[in-house]
């Protein structure tokens, strides 16, 4: 079964807001977390990543943030634009593999 | 970087009929090499991974198979498919700790 999880399966945000995806992962042990951003008929295109070591990592418009306490991880995406309408996915690392949640439609509206 | 090809971009099949999906990586040597599938609305569930020439993991019991034939190709095959086979497929190859995927093949049984 899936260890990672998702809280908001749909987001609908005005473009120029800032967005906010949330994951819950049940893997204490897991280290090492990615974003991936899919588009509608193409596959899953790496955002971000950040190793349980950190809890803060920032990328262009997009922050990755790890609270391991409580097992949770967000995607902050500044300044949303109409291109940044996909599915997010975050994944944890898990042997040779990763685990991806359910995902998170984002839809931006003008 | 790795470049990874994925054919046919959808196919359609009758139940009963046999399936091969092919996938060729270029950029990188001795991968390790992953299929995923995506049902509707889902996230992505890991169905084979592999390290080497023919060597394939088999993460869920099912109507597939994978083969290794040569160190950049990655194959997925069914003798027979079943309507629970329809899903979006998607190779994908290890690079930097991250997964890097092809644009993936949509795969309708009827």
């Amino acid at each position: 079964g899936e260890s990672v999880g998702l809280h908001l399966p749909t987001l609908s945000v005005q473009e120029g807001d800032n967005s906010i995806i949330n994951c819950a992962y049940s893997n204490s042990a897991s280290d090492y977390f990615i974003w991936y951003k899919q588009e509608s008929g193409k596959g899953p295109q790496f955002i971000i990543d950040i190793r349980s070591n950190m809890d803060k990592r920032q990328g262009q418009r997009v922050t990755v943030l790890l609270n391991k306490t409580v097992k949770h991880l967000s995607l902050q995406i500044a300044a949303t634009q109409p291109g940044d309408s996909a599915v997010y996915f975050c994944a944890e690392r898990a042997g040779y593999a990763l685990n991806f949640g359910k995902g998170t439609s984002l839809l931006v509206t003008p | 970087s790795q470049t990874i090809h994925q054919w046919p971009a959808t196919l359609v099949q009758p139940v009963g009929s046999p399936l091969s999906l092919e996938c060729t990586v270029e950029g990188t040597s001795n991968p390790n090499l992953y299929w995923y599938r995506q049902a509707a609305g889902r996230g992505l569930q890991l169905l084979f991974y592999s390290v080497g020439i023919g060597q394939i993991s088999s993460e869920v019991p099912q109507n597939l198979s994978a083969s290794r034939p040569q160190d950049r190709q990655f194959i997925l095959s069914s003798k027979k498919l079943l309507l629970s086979d329809s899903g979006f497929y998607l190779c994908a190859c290890l690079g930097d700790e991250k997964l890097f995927f092809g644009s993936g093949t949509q795969l309708s049984v009827l």
